[in-house]
């Protein structure tokens, strides 16, 4: 059985970086078969996509493009986990972070989710 | 960007009875693979996401036989054949069809009447 164990502070200040990790049990951050992603939700913009990291012979990333230029997602083959880094927040960015396993183009493990608030 | 539209946004349904959620996509949802890869998820009330049904009609391990999916190209349905009390929340489609970008749906809010 695949869990997904999110951490990372709950409150973030404006023009701080968001930082969130996502510990991986009963798979492999490096397996050749899924993606690694992560989703946001929020009442204004709903359930969006952020981003993914994957392995096929050699690491990719995909990011949505509405954060592209402030976005990193990083996967950690020691401690088997990914994190999300997400650059020069807003109020705009509060929102409920979740880390979500793509297998099969769709998403069937998803990680308890993360309230982020961005807030001085 | 695929656009997803669910209809209706908000369900009240009586226990017992029948629901049906639509959702539409803004274009086909065939893969040149040959797969639809339209799923359905539930969120219920302070919960993450959980999907129910996979490759528009396949039912996940856990999920209940009253949950059902159809459709094809770009109409699909979500079925429960007879709501319980555990089924209030919102429900979602998500297209997989498109590499880059997956989208949701913007959710249909279940409630008993």
């Amino acid at each position: 059985q695949v869990q997904l164990q999110q951490s990372g502070p709950g409150l973030v200040k404006p023009s701080q970086t968001l930082s969130l990790t996502c510990a991986i049990s009963g798979d492999s951050v490096s397996s050749n078969t899924v993606a690694w992603n992560w989703i946001r939700q929020s009442p204004s913009r709903g359930l969006e996509w952020l981003g993914r990291t994957y392995y096929r012979s050699k690491w990719y990333n995909d990011y949505a493009v509405s954060v592209k230029s402030r976005i990193n997602i990083n996967p950690d083959t020691s401690k088997n986990q990914f994190s999300l880094q997400l650059n020069s927040v807003t109020p705009e960015d509060t929102a409920v972070y979740y880390c979500v396993r793509e297998w099969v183009r769709s998403y069937d493990y998803w990680g308890q989710g993360t309230l982020v608030t961005v807030s001085s | 960007d695929v656009v997803m539209t669910q209809s209706p946004l908000s369900l009240p349904v009586t226990l017992g009875q029948p629901a049906s959620i639509s959702c539409r996509s803004s274009q086909s949802l065939v893969h040149s693979d040959g797969n639809t890869y339209l799923s359905w998820f539930q969120q219920r009330p302070g919960q993450s996401p959980r999907r129910l049904i996979y490759m528009v009609s396949n039912r996940d391990s856990g999920v209940p036989d009253r949950f059902s999916g159809s459709g094809s190209g770009t109409d699909f349905t979500l079925k429960i054949s007879r709501v319980e009390a555990e089924d209030v929340g919102v429900y979602y489609c998500l297209q997989g069809t498109n590499w880059l970008m997956y989208t949701f749906g913007q959710g249909t809010k279940l409630e008993i009447k």
